[in-house]
């Protein structure tokens, strides 16, 4: 069954690093995210991206926050300078965007812990 | 935009009891309504979803959810809880591919 898998599983950095966070969606999906769930809370939108460009963001995906699709397979997270607070698991999702069923494909999740 | 809220952010049962978990959404159009589970170190599972075909949901594990628009509601239950139910919920709404989740309720389960 096709899934959204996501690279690192864990990723510790120092504060004031920039970490990337992979993501490769379900291969005929159009629609991609990105959630934050800092660690005993609830899960947060961030961002969603469509047709190559952010269709909607949350306010917490401020300037250090940046999303790419730079082949036809990856989805990526950028943290430009990380901080203490943005250590959390980071979910990846994709939806086929037919609107039929709108459910997102969750993957397993990164960790990043920001020392 | 879209919202839900889960009543209850800690519920705690016996195992063989009835769980009910409760959420209750807002939205401005008909909804999608899910229900994720999440393990301890672990990513989001798909429980069970309403897709405006059957307002009464079946999905993995036992547990079903009714949706009942009068009420905006869309809660979880399951007839006997198992202890491998202890867990995080989540409930979540999605409206045009966007997709928002509640607080989450942590279910423990008594021997």
């Amino acid at each position: 069954e096709p899934e959204v898998t996501q690279t690192p599983s864990h990723q510790v950095t120092q504060m004031g690093q920039e970490v990337i966070l992979r993501c490769v969606p379900i291969s005929n999906h159009l629609y991609f995210y990105w959630y934050r769930q800092i660690l005993g809370q609830k899960v947060e939108f961030l961002v969603s991206f469509y047709n190559n460009e952010i269709s909607e963001k949350s306010e917490i995906f401020d300037d250090q926050f940046s999303v790419e699709r730079p082949d036809g397979s990856n989805f990526t997270l950028k943290i430009r300078s990380t901080k203490l607070e943005d250590s959390a698991m980071y979910f990846c999702a994709s939806s086929d965007g037919r609107g039929l069923t709108g459910e997102l494909f969750f993957g397993e999740g990164s960790r990043l812990t920001v020392l | 935009a879209q919202s839900v809220t889960q009543l209850g952010s800690h519920v705690s049962v016996s195992e063989g009891a009835l769980v009910l978990l409760r959420c209750n959404y807002s939205s401005s159009v008909p909804p999608y309504l899910f229900w994720y589970v999440q393990y301890p170190n672990q990513g989001l599972q798909l429980l069970l979803k309403y897709t405006s075909a059957a307002t009464l949901v079946k999905g993995i594990n036992g547990f079903e959810a009714e949706f009942k628009k009068s009420e905006t509601s869309f809660h979880l239950t399951k007839p006997s809880a198992h202890m491998s139910d202890a867990a995080e919920y989540f409930c979540a709404v999605s409206v045009d591919n966007d997709m928002r989740f509640g607080a989450g309720t942590r279910l423990t389960v008594k021997p």
